[in-house]
């Protein structure tokens, strides 16, 4: 089985810090995305990644940023985090750009910013 | 109109009893659909695609109406531990997906 592991379960951090989320998958999948899921909103798309060195942004990229040095690893960076950026992060990733490939998804991080 | 809609419910089912599900989906181009489970706090997670001619795995359903753009799911003999929010999810090229708001389902005793 695939497997998507994300480094942290809970996070506390403080407004202004630089927060990483690190997400690894072990299954030498292409392409790699980060969302986040809020009460009502459902899932939203961050960013996405279909190569190392490469990301494009997802539907709300304002306030984050993504790195993808190996393809087994894409860190999501919130530059200086803010109240608003409570919620829960979820990595997924895929083979590759195939139309009947599903995600994969880590067990998320739920993150909570004072 | 959204790219995936879907009533949120709760979808309050009888163990025992058939409970099933729509969402409609705006992009009539969209190639491929899935429908993902996910738990109270846990992570999405893949439960089947869906294919043209329809298709089946066990007391899941699923069926897709490309005319009318919408994808319906259906659960026969419902267990309690099917209790879950059921994500409708199509492909909109390139291997990104929407996801719809999920509808949540409780089997009740």
């Amino acid at each position: 089985d695939v497997k998507v592991t994300q480094s942290s379960r809970y996070l506390v951090k403080r407004t202004g810090e630089k927060v990483f989320l690190e997400c690894v998958q072990d299954m030498d999948h292409e392409n790699m995305f980060w969302y986040r899921q809020d009460p009502g909103l459902g899932l939203r798309l961050i960013y996405f990644s279909y190569d190392v060195k490469m990301k494009e942004k997802g539907d709300i990229p304002e306030g984050y940023s993504v790195s993808r040095e190996k393809k087994e690893r894409f860190s999501l960076i919130l530059e200086s985090a803010s109240t608003n950026q409570t919620s829960m992060y979820l990595c997924a990733s895929s083979l590759s750009r195939g139309r009947d490939y599903g995600y994969t998804f880590g067990s998320g991080t739920r993150l909570t910013v004072v | 109109r959204k790219e995936v809609e879907q009533d949120p419910g709760p979808f309050n089912v009888p163990e025992g009893a058939t409970v099933a599900f729509n969402c409609t989906y705006s992009n009539s181009a969209s190639q491929s659909f899935f429908w993902y489970r996910q738990d109270c706090r846990k992570e999405p997670k893949l439960l089947m695609s869906v294919y043209s001619s329809g298709n089946e795995d066990g007391r899941f359903t699923a069926q897709l109406n490309r005319a009318s753009q919408y994808i319906s799911l259906l659960i026969r003999d419902s267990k309690l531990s099917d209790s879950a929010t059921y994500l409708c999810v199509v492909n909109k090229g390139n291997n990104r997906l929407a996801f719809g708001k999920g509808n949540q389902v409780v089997v009740i005793p």
